[in-house]
This record gives structure tokens, C-alpha cells and sequence, in this order.
């Protein structure tokens, strides 16, 4: 079953525009990690952040993250064409089996 | 080590048949994990591994599906008597566990049941 919602579904922004996407989860987890995919290819690992942590950033990537609130958000500064793809959220819980549950996604366009 | 493959690419089968797909995890790995996406949805779990054990069945996998991964290193997936419903993109993954980093994906198996 799919823990994470990502928000919004589907995102259409100019090059050069910032992106945000949201993702909400339900339970208590360890970490939250966000892929991208490419269409029919495989996904690629883009950040990890632990429970314990509140912000992290890598590249133009800005990732936060809320436990209070069971949610993240993924921040794609100066965006490039080349980052069209989708993104997803996964979560890793706490207790039990060490596997991801991926959300739904969000379909990002970047429009030159 | 280039990552993880996965082989074939592409299956096209008829309802009813057979089909197998192989991963091979980066070899530092010990866990392995197979996934299954349709269109337009996140990557849903199906089973893993932590070495040659599987840890860990999801109720998606039905008894026509079984995995294994002899000695630890790549691993199998099966699916018996095809049904369309089986289309998909299958995905393998593999970590070196304990959520040091992030899970490694293959570029999957899209497979097509006719």
C-alpha cells in the first residue's frame, strides 16, 4: 500500500522557475527519501533525511522535513529542462521490515 | 561495478505462460528488494532479501509469483500462468541495508502480457 501522498499530482513551471513538491506520510518513520524517474526508466536515488533532521540540501535540491506534521517538501531551485521527470517520496519506518513505500508522485514539466 | 541490471528490458508474453527476470544487485549489497509500477503509479513492494533470506512477502504477490536469490547474489522473480493483470514495470533495488543510503534501482523489466 502506498504510504506518501505527494502534492501536487502533476507540476508545470518556465526554466529557470522554482519547483516545490509536498509529500504527507502516516507513519512514524527513520527516513524520507525522494527518487526521480524518468519516463520507463528506473528511479534514482536523489536525498535521504533522517527523522532526526529538519533540513538538508544537495546541489539546487532543498529537502525539509516536518515529523510533527508527517510531512516533506522537495525545493528544485532554477529549474532545468532536463529535470522533467517524476519525483516520488519514500518512507523508511522505524519498526519492522527496512523496505520503502513509495507515494503516488508528482509529474513535473519544465517548459523552455 | 556499473549498478544494478536487470534482464530482459522488455517481455512480451500470451496469457498463460511462464516468464522469469534476473536481477543482479550491486555486489556490496546485501539486501535486494523487487518492486512492481503501473502507469502513472509509485513503485509498489513485492519481496525482499537480506542475502540468500527472504525477509519479506507483500500480499500483492500472489502464489503464481515466487523470488529467490541462491548464495546471496542475484536474484529470480517468476510469475507462472501469466494474466494481463501482470502487466507492468518490474524494478529491482538493492541497498546495503540499515538506511545508510538510499536504494540503487535497475532500469527494469517492462514486461507486456497479450
Amino acid at each position: 500500500s502506498q504510504q506518501g501522498e505527494e502534492d501536487p499530482q502533476a507540476l508545470s513551471i518556465q526554466e529557470g522557475e522554482n519547483a516545490t513538491m509536498n509529500c504527507s506520510y502516516k507513519t512514524s518513520i527513520n527516513n524520507l527519501q525522494w527518487y526521480r524517474q524518468n519516463s520507463g526508466r528506473g528511479l534514482v536515488h536523489l536525498i535521504l533525511i533522517r527523522s532526526n533532521e529538519r533540513e538538508k540540501h544537495s546541489g539546487r535540491l532543498r529537502v525539509t522535513l516536518d515529523t510533527s506534521k508527517k510531512s516533506s517538501s522537495l525545493l528544485i531551485t532554477a529549474s532545468r529542462a532536463a529535470d522533467t521527470a517524476s519525483y516520488f517520496c519514500a518512507t523508511g519506518r522505524i519498526q519492522g521490515a527496512q523496505k520503502l513505500v513509495f507515494g503516488q508522485g508528482t509529474r513535473l514539466t519544465i517548459n523552455p | 561495478d556499473t549498478g544494478v541490471s536487470q534482464d530482459p528490458r522488455h517481455k512480451i508474453t500470451k496469457r498463460g505462460q511462464n516468464v522469469t527476470f534476473r536481477c543482479d544487485p550491486i555486489s556490496e549489497h546485501n539486501r535486494l528488494y523487487w518492486y512492481r509500477q503501473t502507469l502513472g503509479q509509485g513503485p509498489e513492494f513485492l519481496t525482499y532479501f537480506q542475502n540468500e533470506a527472504q525477509l519479506e512477502k507483500s500480499r500483492l504477490l500472489s502464489d503464481r509469483f515466487s523470488a529467490e536469490r541462491p548464495k546471496g547474489s542475484f536474484s529470480t522473480l517468476e510469475i507462472q500462468r501469466t494474466e494481463q493483470g501482470d502487466s507492468a514495470m518490474y524494478l529491482c533495488a538493492s541497498s546495503p541495508g540499515n538506511w545508510r543510503e538510499g536504494y540503487t534501482f535497475g532500469s527494469g523489466t517492462r514486461l507486456t502480457v497479450v
